[in-house]
């Protein structure tokens, strides 16, 4: 058990919906990292946030956004939801900015129909 | 651009022998690597990491080797078993970056 919880497991819904993920990092911990994985593929990093302020960018869709709140969850939310997106997300978190390494949580599988 | 590539889909290996799987990457600004294990509907889990001013590091069964004028990576299990049955990834990050650059994985079954 790593300590980062995410939720839900699954998720399934429609094209053109929106969703949203959640994480729950390690106690203690303050960075907060979310990451895609495609079929088959590395984890291709999404964005970063540090103590509720966003720290680094990725390859992140427009159509995707994310936050941190002030007890340090975090949220990534996805809109405009294409067939594309179909993937397993997944959450880190790691101390401090760049502090590694960074612990991940189960994922969240997306499936959109 | 795929900066981090593990060409090596799978591996299979007998229990108890040595298990190499390898990593290569393109970017001379990466001054940090890891390595995690990923069991089936699990996140990964953090292995082992080695700084760009070393060259190996052993923990245990495990040992990363890092050659950086040939840019690999290199992630030794001794010996080898059948619990390590997982898909590992090597894992880069560029100097004062904060983002970690995945490679594709490579699936290692141990046979018993």
């Amino acid at each position: 058990d790593s300590g980062v919880t995410q939720t839900p497991k699954h998720l399934i819904t429609a094209t053109g919906q929106r969703v949203t993920l959640r994480c729950s990092p390690r106690s203690g911990d303050l960075s907060v990292y979310w990451y895609q994985q495609s079929l088959d593929q590395g984890l291709q990093f999404l964005i970063q946030y540090y103590n509720g302020e966003e720290r680094a960018k990725g390859n992140i869709l427009e159509r995707f956004s994310a936050q941190q709140f002030p007890d340090l969850h975090s949220e990534l939310n996805l809109s405009s939801l294409e067939l594309g997106d179909s993937a397993l997300y997944f959450c880190a978190s790691s101390p401090g900015a760049g502090y590694q390494p960074q612990h991940f949580g189960d994922g969240t599988r997306l499936s959109i129909l | 651009d795929q900066q981090v590539k593990q060409n090596s889909p799978s591996l299979s290996v007998q229990e108890g022998r040595i298990s190499i799987l390898n990593c290569d990457y393109t970017n001379s600004m990466f001054d940090y690597f890891l390595w995690y294990k990923k069991y089936p509907a699990e996140g990964p889990t953090f292995l082992i990491s080695i700084s760009s001013i070393k060259d190996k590091n052993e923990d245990g069964r495990f040992t990363v080797f890092l050659n950086k004028s040939a840019k690999h990576l290199s992630l030794h299990i001794v010996p080898s078993q059948p619990g390590d049955s997982a898909v590992y990834f090597c894992a880069a990050r560029v100097d004062s970056s904060y983002k970690l650059i995945f490679g594709s994985g490579t699936r290692l079954l141990v046979r018993p």
